[in-house]
């Protein structure tokens, strides 16, 4: 099966851009969905598709793609955007689905 | 108001059982492919099953295959997860999500499964 590969920690200064990345080679085929987390909450979905967001979701998240990799950028950064950001995609090689690693996001 | 409510979490002992339900309410639930994901205490988000609109096909991660049965009830709004000779590694927070094709749009706010003697 395929996998997808996070950095495990990012950190960014309040108000400042920050890019995620997650690669795999089933980014090549898929479009990669981005999830937020919180401690002792349930993901939230932030991006899907080539560069959407859910109803609700702040106009500074952003999505984009490139060969094997995508990125989860946030313009401005603040401090409640400080979670931990997971990946997601089908796999290219089965009908399953699978999840990066996660991101820890830290705002300074 | 979509949601989803996870329930029948637990303690049980290594290589007990335990079935887990989800129910849907607020949206057409036979429209939608389903999934069961868990995140270990600690851990990252894992994809566990999942199973298609109206239950035809269904998909399991290696480490559950034979042990885990996913299905549904559609007349019930239900989803569930069965689950067998549990171990430790099992033991996690049970989400299921709405597959919209292109991301999980919809998440339940999770059950606990805890295994241990």
């Amino acid at each position: 099966s395929s996998e997808l590969t996070q950095d495990p920690a990012v950190s960014v200064a309040l108000g400042q851009t920050v890019r995620i990345t997650c690669q795999g080679d089933s980014l090549r085929i898929y479009y990669a969905s981005w999830y937020q987390q919180k401690p002792g909450q349930a993901p939230l979905l932030v991006i899907y598709g080539e560069n959407n967001r859910p109803s609700g979701i702040p106009d500074r998240f952003s999505g984009s793609s490139s060969g094997n990799t995508a990125s989860l950028t946030i313009t401005g950064a603040q401090a409640e955007d400080e979670a931990d950001y997971y990946c997601n995609s089908r796999d290219s090689s089965s009908s399953h689905v699978v999840f990066g690693g996660g991101t820890k996001l830290i705002v300074l | 108001e979509v949601q989803l409510v996870e329930s029948g979490g637990g303690l049980v002992q290594p290589g007990g059982s335990l079935r887990l339900s989800c129910a849907a309410s607020g949206f057409m639930f036979s429209d939608y492919a389903m999934y069961w994901v868990r995140q270990a205490p600690g851990k990252g988000l894992e994809y566990v099953s999942g199973i298609t609109t109206q239950g035809g096909s269904t998909y399991y991660t290696n480490s559950v295959k034979g042990r885990f049965i996913i299905s549904r009830d559609n007349s019930k709004n239900t989803l569930y997860l069965q689950m067998g000779s549990l171990r430790a590694e099992d033991m996690a927070m049970y989400y299921c999500a709405r597959w919209k094709g292109d991301g999980f749009d919809i998440w339940g706010q999770g059950t606990m499964v805890t295994v241990s003697s």
